[in-house]
Parts: C-alpha cells; structure tokens; sequence
C-alpha cells in the first residue's frame, strides 16, 4: 500500500496567486481530512469528507479556501487568492471510519510557503 | 481555551531517560485519546491508542489517562535518539473528528 498521496511536496509561490494542493488518499477509505499545521497553532483540522461528502468545514479559514473530492480516490484543497499568512505545512489524512478504533492515515504534507 | 492543551517544549533528555510527555483537556465527552509522533519534515503516526481511563503498554511506552482529572500521559522508558520526534496528543468523541494538541518536542540526546 502507497499510503496517503499528496502533491506537491513544497510550493512556493507569490502573493495573489491561486494554489491548488492534491491528495490521493487510502483505497477503501471512507473518510478524508485535510489539516494545516503551523508553529503558533499547531495541528488545525480544516475539512473533512465522508463518502466523497463534505461533513464538517468550520475549520476552513475564509472565503479564499476552497476543497473537493470528485471521487473517492482524489480531492484538492484550493486558496485563491493566496496571501503570506496562508505559509503552513497541510496534511493530507484518510481513515476507513471515525468509530472507536479507526486509525488516522497522514499523507507526508505539502510545505506551502506564499511569498 | 483550547479543547485540548499541550506544553510545546521543547523537552531535552539524556538517552535512557525515562519521558513523561502531558496533556490536559476540557471537553468531558471525549472518550478516545491517542498519542501521534512526528518526525520532522513527516506526517503524524499513530503511536498509541487508549479508550476512557486506564494504561496502556506497548513496548518502551506507556499510554495512562486519568479521565477525573482531564489528564493524558505518555511515558517512554529507555528512551533513544531516534524517539526525538513531536508528540502529539489527541481526544475525540466518539464518532466525532479528532482534536490535536499543539505537539511536545522531544529531543533525546545520546
């Protein structure tokens, strides 16, 4: 098994431009979460999926964030337009259930640093 | 106030020590609590899983929660410099999304 699949691995890019990171994630897996870490907040859950379905998005930040999972082996999480405070590693996670013993998947993240 | 409340470190131990790495958390009905560790520039893994209160053993570490006190504990005996990682606690609800403490350094020094 390949594990969680995200891309790119680092993106640097400039003020106001749009970026899109990927994620392909556990075949079989029912559930997906993207999460940002960053060193003054720490592990932040933004979104999850179940069954290809947004379940919960009161972690995305603004407008500006945007995710899909068109099918159940991809979704991409999109900032447009990207600013500097946006610079944070973002995971990538999937599991097969959120019941009592289900384990969390992380993908090895996309360092996004927005100049 | 965060749901679940972590000391960032970092913590610098000799090799053999034994670690004690702590959380605290606010929300009563979380009844699942997990250990991730981290190596830099990876994703978080699974480390070790406890339901309610009660330890847990597995090999050099042990996972202790003490749910009257809202407190998380894990201990790394023996400790190596390849356990230098962040740790990351985590409690959920059941059927619910985790929530992640702000992760402890740990550097083992040999």
């Amino acid at each position: 098994d390949a594990g969680v699949i995200q891309s790119p691995r680092h993106e640097v890019t400039e003020m106001g431009q749009e970026v899109t990171l990927r994620c392909k994630p556990i075949s079989g897996h029912d559930y997906l979460f993207w999460y940002r870490q960053t060193m003054m907040r720490g592990l932040e859950l933004l979104i999850y999926f179940n069954n290809n379905v947004p379940i919960d998005d009161s972690g995305m930040p603004e407008d500006r964030f945007s995710a899909k999972m068109p099918n159940a082996s991809f979704s991409t999480l999109k900032i447009q337009p990207s600013e500097p405070r946006d610079s944070a590693v973002y995971f990538c996670a999937s599991s097969s259930r959120l019941g009592n013993t289900d384990t969390q998947y992380f993908g090895p993240g996309t360092r996004l640093t927005v100049l | 106030q965060k749901e679940v409340e972590q000391d960032p470190g970092p913590l610098s131990v000799p090799e053999g020590a034994i670690v004690s790495l702590n959380c605290t958390y606010s929300n009563s009905a979380f009844q699942y609590f997990m250990w991730y560790r981290q190596y830099s520039r990876k994703g978080p893994e699974l480390l070790m899983y406890t339901y309610s209160s009660g330890n847990k053993e597995d090999g050099r570490f042990t996972a202790q929660v003490d749910k009257s006190s809202k407190y998380i504990s894990l201990f790394i005996r023996d400790s190596q410099p390849s356990d230098s990682a962040t740790y990351l606690c985590a409690s959920r609800e059941y059927g619910n999304k985790l929530v992640f403490g702000a992760g402890t350094i740990l550097r083992v020094k040999s």
